[in-house]
């Protein structure tokens, strides 16, 4: 069966410091996809971030970037120089290509704290 | 361009009655989800739509129904409430669905059965 566990409930950080958000998958496929959403107080899911398992380069996007180990089936959210605005519920995911089982398996969510 | 709205925002309903969560989406988006998201879970798939008159089941489809007779909407149909069923509900779509394709949500209806 394929899974998606986040094992940290809540992380808090420093604003201006850096946090990485834990997530491992479980998975016999070789070909999947990975996700980052970010659900805000008003709720509304956003994607952060994707990354291809094929792709052996760590994505990016501006403060956001991830570390994929696929041999450990593990792919953690580092962000850096963290901001206000990004304390929010974050939501790991995965899911598979389209001419497969393309349904997005969810982690049940890492709260994200952030101090002032 | 609105993106994905759903009405209610709120919602309370006594144990037994029924309701139509609405959901509509502008994007000319093929595919369409329904999720739960219960307290500390993920989100759990209840139904999806491939295109207007095509759905199929999730991972709990108990107790909901839905139709998809145009592109644009997708209303979720609780039928005789239940305490268990006190979740808030999320629609979402993408223009294709698996890979590397992104979900558009909508910002959620909380439920609540008393």
């Amino acid at each position: 069966a394929q899974t998606v566990t986040q094992s940290q409930p809540e992380m808090s950080v420093q604003e201006a410091e850096t946090v990485t958000l834990s997530c491992t998958y479980d998975t016999s496929e070789s070909d999947y996809y990975l996700f980052w959403y970010k659900q805000p107080p008003s709720r509304q899911m956003i994607l952060v971030i994707r990354q291809e398992a094929y792709k052996q380069q760590n994505a990016t996007e501006n403060r956001f970037s991830v570390n994929f180990q696929k041999a450990a089936k593990s792919f953690s959210l580092k962000i850096s120089d963290s901001q206000l605005g990004d304390a929010a519920m974050y939501f790991c995911a995965l899911t598979f290509p389209p001419d497969s089982n393309y349904q997005l398996i969810w982690g049940a969510g890492t709260k994200l704290i952030i101090k002032p | 361009n609105a993106g994905v709205t759903q009405t209610p925002k709120f919602r309370i309903l006594k144990i037994g009655q029924s309701m139509t969560l609405q959901c509509a989406q502008d994007m000319n988006h093929n595919y369409m989800y329904w999720y739960r998201q219960d307290p500390g879970m993920g989100l759990k798939l209840i139904y999806y739509s491939v295109g207007a008159g095509i759905t199929d089941k999730g991972e709990v489809p108990n107790g909901y129904n839905v139709s998809r007779s145009t592109t644009e909407d997708f209303p979720l149909r609780l039928e005789l409430a239940a305490p268990s069923q006190t979740s808030v509900y999320f629609c979402a779509s993408s223009l294709l669905a698996g890979g590397p394709n992104e979900q558009f949500f909508g910002p959620g209806t909380r439920l609540t059965v008393l």
